[in-house]
């Protein structure tokens, strides 16, 4: 059956540290996959989006990584702060070029 | 742009009434999707549409749902009748496409006493 695994349900860092994030996929075949970040309360906020034929991506102090052997993301966040604590959703195309099916997420804590 | 906006914020009703959620997309996008998310099973693709098309509506849980986009700057999501299991919060998202990053509104918090 196809499925999308986030490595935890919560993840608790300390400020300055760097959170690794784990998407893994099963019996998909993404062009893409994409982050988003989701406060309680609000709607997932897009961050990064990365396709299959790209190794890394970086935005400020996020990097992505995509592969498609190991059918794995990993999602990075350096120098963590307090206020990088969400919930951080990973998402995939169902079909090249069709909707996104979303991770349940992993929430991430960050303590000052 | 002031974003996806949807309404209402939050909506209480009992079992058995018609419920109608209302979203307008971001200026200019002409993918809309209608997600629904629970603790149990996180966020769940319900429905979307391209140039007011739906696509493809194969979440749509069962026939009490039917969504609807009269124009490129209007949809709603309709349930009826409204059973206790449909309570969560319903996210609609506009984008240019889904390789382009979603942009989702506030949600709807429905609850089916």
């Amino acid at each position: 059956s196809q499925k999308i695994e986030q490595n935890s349900e919560a993840l608790n860092i300390q400020e300055g540290k760097t959170a690794t994030l784990t998407c893994n996929y099963t019996n998909y075949s993404p062009a893409y996959l994409q982050w988003y970040r989701q406060d309680p309360g609000r709607g997932p906020v897009f961050l990064l989006l990365i396709r299959e034929n790209e190794k890394e991506k970086r935005k400020e102090r996020l990097k992505v990584t995509f592969d498609t052997t190991l059918k794995q993301s990993l999602f990075h966040i350096t120098a963590s702060q307090p206020a990088d604590s969400a919930t951080y959703l990973c998402a995939l195309d169902h079909q090249a070029g069709t909707a996104l099916i979303f991770g349940k997420g992993t929430t991430l804590s960050v303590s000052s | 742009d002031a974003g996806v906006i949807q309404s209402p914020r939050h909506e209480v009703t009992e079992m058995g009434q018609e419920v109608t959620l209302r979203c307008k997309p971001i200026s200019g996008h002409d993918y809309l999707f209608w997600y629904r998310q629970t603790m149990m099973r996180g966020l769940e693709l319900l429905i979307y549409f391209n140039n007011n098309v739906p696509i493809d509506d194969s979440g749509m849980p069962e026939d009490r749902f039917s969504a609807k986009m009269p124009n490129a700057s209007f949809s709603t999501l309709k349930i009826q009748p409204s059973e206790p299991r449909d309570s969560a919060v319903y996210f609609c998202a506009s984008s240019f496409g889904p390789d382009r990053g979603l942009f989702f509104g506030s949600g709807t918090q429905l609850s089916v006493l």
